[in-house]
Order: C-alpha cells, then structure tokens, then sequence
C-alpha cells in the first residue's frame, strides 16, 4: 500500500496567480497521475506525471497551463497556472505503487482549489 | 467522453437495507474498479474485477462484471451510516497505461 499526501489541503486564490500542489508519497511508486474533480463531478485525468520526463497530458489539458514535476519516485508537484473561476475544483494525484498488482491506485486527499 | 456511467446518480436507503449501484462503459476494458470517496475527499480503492472475472466478494461488498453488455454492478448488503458516501466505477483499458476513466458517480445515503 501507499499513504499519499497533498499540500495544500486547501487555498483560495486570486483570477490570474498560480498555485503549486504538492503531492509526497510514502514509498517509491512506478507511476503518478493528477486528476481534476470539478464541483459536483467525476474525475478527469490531467497527466501522467513521469520521472525524469515530461509529463504526459490528455486531452484538453496543456504543459503550459498545468505545468507538472516529478524529480522523483516518491514526489510530484502541479502548477495550476493564471487562474481564473473556472479553475476552482478538487484536485487530486494518485500513485501506482510497485506492488506487482496490477491498477490499484491509491489517492491523495486532493487538494480544494477557490478562485476568485 | 466519460467511459463509465452509473445509475443510479443518487440513492437514499434506510440502514440495513441493501444498495446495488450500476455502471456502464463504452469501450473494451483491461479491469473495471470501484472506489468511495467520503464528502469530497480522497478516494478509497474498494475492490477491482478483471475483464475475464464475473463476480467478486470483499466482505460486504459484491461486484458484478458483464463484459457482453459492459456493464458492471456494485452492492452493499446491510449497509450502515457509514456507507454514505460516493461511488464511482472506474475502468482502465489496458495497453500498460494504467490510466483509469471514471464515472460520473452515485451518491448513496444511508439514513440510520
């Protein structure tokens, strides 16, 4: 198993900052993911955040908005970038660990975005 | 496009009662999970189904995988308080990506 943590928990910004969300596992894990969760909904993959390499991103989602590190195999960072409302959501990083089964993902406790 | 529906989106059930949650999904899928998420927190791995499974058990909890009507079904016997929560299916399509598409999610109460 993994314990997955994120900070902040939560914090209320300004339209047109950026904040950066910390995600710190406890273990050595093969893959991470950021994931967003607007209001009210369901998770939608930002990244594949990879270790010593760009991230991945899906459709829809830009480096250059949601610039992602991952220096590490225990550590990773998302930058949500010029903010504005539409921004406000849960999000969320997940880690693969490297326990030999297959696709359990464990989750952080997300961190709660507000932009006002 | 979202690969994972559930039905149905909220359901409210006394405690004691049984909850049976639905899910389906569009395309071929690797495995099929389901997890809880507690008042929008973080996510909590419930128990996961290979595409070549069609039942599973985990203590209260009972999984249900129909490959040819991509569907899946998720119950909760004798539910408690504490089962109130979301739920959501999620699927990962294979090809070594790990990448898992959720659904939309039911919100279950159970009322004590």
């Amino acid at each position: 198993s993994a314990v997955i943590s994120q900070k902040p928990s939560r914090d209320i910004c300004q339209r047109g900052t950026s904040l950066t969300i910390q995600c710190q596992v406890d273990s050595q894990v093969t893959m991470m993911f950021w994931y967003r969760q607007q209001p009210g909904q369901s998770l939608t993959l930002i990244a594949t955040a990879n270790q010593g390499s760009e991230a991945t991103y899906e459709s829809g989602f830009v480096i250059d908005k949601f610039p992602i590190s991952r220096p590490n195999l225990t550590f990773s960072t998302l930058t949500v970038s010029n903010m504005s409302p539409e921004d406000s959501s849960i999000y969320l990083c997940s880690a693969l660990p490297f326990s030999g089964r297959i696709s359990e993902q464990y989750f952080g406790p997300g961190t709660r975005l507000t932009v006002t | 496009s979202q690969q994972g529906e559930e039905d149905p989106q909220a359901l409210s059930i006394q405690e004691g009662e049984n909850a049976t949650m639905n899910c389906s999904y569009k395309t071929s899928i690797n495995n099929l999970q389901w997890y809880r998420q507690n008042s929008g927190r973080g996510l909590v791995h419930l128990i996961l189904i290979r595409s070549n499974e069609r039942e599973k058990h985990s203590g209260r909890l009972r999984v249900t995988l129909d490959t040819s009507k991509k569907s899946s079904s998720l119950l909760i016997t004798a539910s408690r308080a504490a089962d109130t929560a979301s739920y959501f299916c999620a699927t990962e399509t294979g090809a070594g990506s790990y990448q898992l598409t959720f659904g939309k999610g039911t919100k279950l109460s159970v009322i004590p």
